[in-house]
């Protein structure tokens, strides 16, 4: 079964950087995009960034562009988010997501880590 | 970029049926959508995927109760026989040059 595992969350002071991991299995993880989302404490879903299945191309959101990288190695299984500068907005649960594939322009996102949650503070 | 609108919150009694709504914003009515359930204090998890035509397909393991449909601009999410574990949070999301957008979540309660 398809499991989506993430880490490297935690409590960190403002302009300073975090590395997120997300451990995949149950699916052949080179071919599929994978994006990160975030959910602010009590808020709704914010779509973050998007890596394509091969790591040849990669999109942001306004709000991390410039700050945020997403990268995978496909030959790991795991996909990452570097984040750097990050601010007290970013505290969030950062969940990974894989893009399913339902043919034709059907792109949903079909499975969900669990989260890790990190905390921007002083 | 397509704004996908849902009403904050929703409540109906157990046992009975609910109908949820994302409408989609203008120029945008034919865009496929895919509905998440949150529970409380889980991640989210993929429901379906819904067409414009009113095509679903369901996640695994997705209860026959849950069914989507489709008028124009708008995407309904119907719960039938509505259990307690229904009680969550209802995202909408779609996708379009190479971003995500999701609706502001609708918050059901069972009565």
């Amino acid at each position: 079964q398809v499991q989506l595992v993430e880490s490297g969350g935690g409590v960190v002071q403002p302009g300073r950087s975090l590395r997120l991991s997300c451990a995949a299995s149950g699916f052949t993880f080179s071919s599929y995009g994978m994006h990160w989302v975030r959910q602010a404490p009590g808020k709704g879903l914010e779509w973050v960034a998007v890596i394509w299945y091969d790591g040849s191309n990669k999109y942001y959101a306004d709000s991390v562009k410039g700050r945020f990288t997403i990268s995978r190695d496909n030959s790991k299984n795991t996909l990452y988010l570097q984040m750097n500068s990050l601010r007290a907005e970013d505290t969030a649960v950062y969940y990974c997501a894989r893009e399913g594939d339902c043919g034709g322009d059907c792109y949903p996102i079909d499975y969900w880590g669990q989260g890790t949650l990190v905390t921007v503070s002083s | 970029q397509p704004v996908l609108t849902q009403s904050s919150s929703a409540s109906a009694s157990l046992g009975s049926s609910v109908k949820l709504t994302c409408t989609l914003s203008s120029g945008h009515s034919s865009y496929i959508i895919a509905w998440h359930q949150q529970q409380p204090g889980k991640a989210p998890r993929y429901l379906m995927k819904l067409e414009g035509s009113g095509s679903y397909n369901k996640g695994s393991g997705v209860p026959d109760r849950f069914s989507g449909s489709s008028s124009g601009a708008d995407r309904y999410l119907t719960i039938s026989n509505l259990q307690s574990e229904d009680e969550a949070d209802y995202y909408c999301e779609t996708w379009d040059s190479n971003t995500r957008v999701f609706g502001g979540g609708t918050k059901l309660t069972v009565l």
